[in-house]
């Protein structure tokens, strides 16, 4: 039962252009949700998170949406880099803290 | 330097083999999670510790054993692995778990091959 699901395994994106990754959940008990990001070798990096309570959150280059009608949230990358190229991970959590992942999506931004 | 280191990082073994994985972090955190990640997965939770007491176990195979001595120490006892076990096993750990959602932090993996 895959309560998170990143429905693109990929996606290639110009670099300097917007690179918006997607995310869908099922469990309308989940509050909190996060994006993680992971290079080859390595484990998952924390990115950048949002609360429920919010529909948006801003980091830089990184803005993560959350419509909690839809069960939804995306990660928009403004502009891409060719070092954001990795995996990102969608995570969603209740308040005990089991985490559930996506399966990823693999970003490559092009020079 | 994330805060939270694994070794080994890669580790092969033979089915009859017993080994452990060890995780250590150095956030001061009070939880501590073992997860499994197979090839085009998605990352699985194994066990949560919070402070020490194991508080889930998501239905893992007996051959799999976790240990908490401490806060900032985990570990992972493997024996009679079966070759589908082979997968990325990473360590995580956050400031409490069980309490209101706050973001874990993981180690590098072990990448683990079942001969």
């Amino acid at each position: 039962d895959q309560q998170v699901k990143q429905n693109s395994p990929s996606l290639s994106v110009q670099e300097g252009r917007i690179s918006i990754l997607n995310c869908d959940y099922t469990n309308s008990m989940f509050d909190y949700f996060l994006w993680y990001k992971k290079y080859p070798a390595e484990g998952p990096t924390f990115l950048i998170s949002i609360s429920s309570i919010k529909d948006k959150n801003e980091d830089g280059r990184f803005t993560v949406f959350l419509n909690k009608s839809a069960k939804h949230l995306s990660l928009h990358i403004v502009p891409s880099q060719p070092g954001d190229s990795a995996v990102y991970f969608c995570a969603a959590s209740g308040n005990n803290n089991d985490m559930r992942f996506g399966a990823g999506t693999r970003l490559t931004v092009k020079p | 330097e994330t805060g939270v280191t694994q070794t080994p990082r890669h580790l092969v073994m033979g089915m009859t083999n017993k080994k452990s994985l060890k995780c250590e972090q150095h956030l001061g955190h009070n939880a501590m999670y073992w997860y499994k990640q197979s090839a085009k997965k998605p990352l699985e939770l194994m066990f949560v510790y919070n402070f020490k007491e194991q508080t889930e176990n998501n239905s893992v195979p007996s051959r799999f054993s976790p240990e908490c001595p401490n806060s900032s120490h985990l570990f992972l006892h493997l024996h009679t692995l079966q070759p589908e076990d082979s997968a990325l096993y990473l360590c995580a750990s956050s400031l409490v778990a069980g309490g209101p959602p706050d973001t874990q932090y993981f180690g590098p993996g072990t990448r683990l091959t079942v001969l």
